[in-house]
């Protein structure tokens, strides 16, 4: 059965650095084939891919995003830990972690999300 | 601004079908990249509903099907219900990104 957890901060103040952590179950990030992506969700609006990174280390980032995040794995405490930096307002969002099995391919099994408001 | 296009809403009355469109590019879907999509039922995670253009995860009702021609693919529910009522997305790949991409999401509404 895999299982994943976003936690860390629920409100953050401009400029500052958001660090989240995913941590799941069920699966090893040392499995070839298996990545463990973000994605964010603003109130209201359409989910947001972020980033994602590979059993074997391969990150791959938002373009839009990309000057600002900083995705990492510990595969010993089966933990992902998402990094963003200057964090404004309009970061606000519901921030997701998901299970990914093939190359470009879908996000199988989500988070419930973590909910971070930036607001001074 | 999405790079998958769907269309915001869609409704249907109990027992009826729709289909929820998304468009995309030569970059994502027309290059030949998976389309997938999920259900997100208010106040929780999306949920994958269909991968691979056209297959149900275990537990999915034949009910949902997907289908995907060119740059566009298309979610299909029939016998509407009440509990279809959520925001649905459909989601690809996309090589000019180098990234993961998503529609900006369709709410159904269940008359």
């Amino acid at each position: 059965q895999i299982t994943l957890k976003e936690s860390g901060p629920t409100l953050v103040k401009p400029t500052q650095t958001l660090t989240l952590t995913c941590t799941f179950s069920g699966f090893s990030l040392s499995t070839s084939g298996v990545g463990v992506g973000w994605i964010r969700q603003p109130p209201g609006k359409a989910l947001e891919w972020l980033a994602l990174i590979y059993w074997n280390d391969d990150k791959r980032y938002s373009p839009s995003l990309k000057s600002r995040l900083t995705i990492t794995k510990d595969t010993s405490k089966n933990q992902v830990v998402l990094t963003m930096t200057n964090m404004d307002p309009v970061d606000t969002a519901t921030y997701y972690c998901a299970h990914e099995i093939a190359v470009a391919g879908d996000f199988d099994y989500w988070g419930q999300g973590t909910l971070v408001t930036v607001s001074s | 601004q999405s790079v998958l296009t769907q269309p915001p809403s869609v409704s249907g009355a109990p027992g009826q079908r729709v289909t929820i469109s998304c468009t995309g590019s030569s970059s994502n879907i027309g290059a030949g990249y998976d389309v997938h999509w999920y259900q997100q039922l208010p106040g929780t995670a999306p949920k994958l509903l269909i991968y691979d253009n056209t297959n149900r995860p275990s537990g999915v009702p034949d009910r949902f099907s997907g289908s995907k021609s060119g740059t566009s693919a298309s979610l299909a529910i029939t016998g509407l219900q009440a509990e279809d009522e959520a925001d649905y997305y459909c989601q690809s790949y996309d090589n000019s990104l180098s990234g993961w991409v998503f529609g900006g999401g369709t709410k159904l509404t269940v008359l």
